[in-house]
């Protein structure tokens, strides 16, 4: 079975903290990896897809990792505003001769503080 | 910025009722997608549909449950006989190109099955 784990489940951080969170997959039929950023009755809004063992990209004060060969990305928010407050969602693409779809965590849900 | 839309934002039915949730993906798109997320748990994938037919679906996606698009503009998930675990939030989803692409969400249409 393919899963995909997020860790922690909730954050409460004060404005001005850095963060990070863990997104945990299957190291084998790797695709991509996608992180959503979802607030409260809004539609997930895409952040990052990424496929490359190494790859890193950034969106302003958010940066993500990817490590496919032991199966992890990290999502970092550097100095956290109140209007970071979110759930964030990884989903890993699998794509195999059987399975080709969306996997996604539980979601890590941020809550920044002012 | 062109974005996914979905009506009705909140559907009541009684058990055993059909009930259809429409989708306007973004225009360009050519990849369309349903998810559902039970409360407090995962967002599931249920089904892709390329080229007006059916890409993948899941074990979810049973008999009950069809996809359509009728027109150029709408995406259509219909479930024949609504049970209540059907409850769910039901999530639409465009690409322009396939798989590990951005999907764009649409806001979601909370279906309530009593």
């Amino acid at each position: 079975i393919l899963n995909v784990e997020q860790s922690p489940q909730s954050l409460h951080v004060q404005e001005g903290d850095s963060t990070n969170f863990t997104c945990s997959f299957p190291s084998s039929n790797f695709y991509a990896l996608h992180w959503y950023r979802w607030e409260t009755a809004k539609s997930p809004e895409a952040l990052f897809v990424m496929t490359l063992n190494g790859d890193e990209k950034k969106k302003g004060r958010i940066s993500a990792t990817l490590n496919t060969k032991e199966g992890y990305s990290y999502l970092y928010i550097k100095g956290s505003q109140p209007e970071d407050s979110a759930t964030y969602l990884c989903a890993f693409w699998a794509r195999s001769y059987n399975t080709d779809k969306l996997i996604f965590g539980t979601g890590t849900r941020l809550q920044v503080f002012p | 910025e062109p974005e996914v839309t979905q009506t009705p934002s909140h559907q009541v039915t009684q058990m055993g009722q059909e009930v259809i949730l429409r989708c306007v993906p973004i225009s360009n798109h050519l990849y369309f997608y349903w998810y559902r997320q039970i409360l407090g748990q995962k967002v599931e994938f249920l089904v892709s549909f390329y080229n007006n037919e059916i890409s993948e679906k899941s074990e979810i996606f049973d008999d009950q449950f069809s996809v359509e698009r009728p027109d150029g503009s709408n995406f259509t998930l219909k479930i024949r006989s609504t049970k209540l675990e059907d409850s769910a939030m039901y999530f639409c989803a465009s690409s322009e190109l396939y798989a590990g692409e951005t999907q764009y969400f649409g806001p979601g249409t909370r279906l309530t099955v009593l």
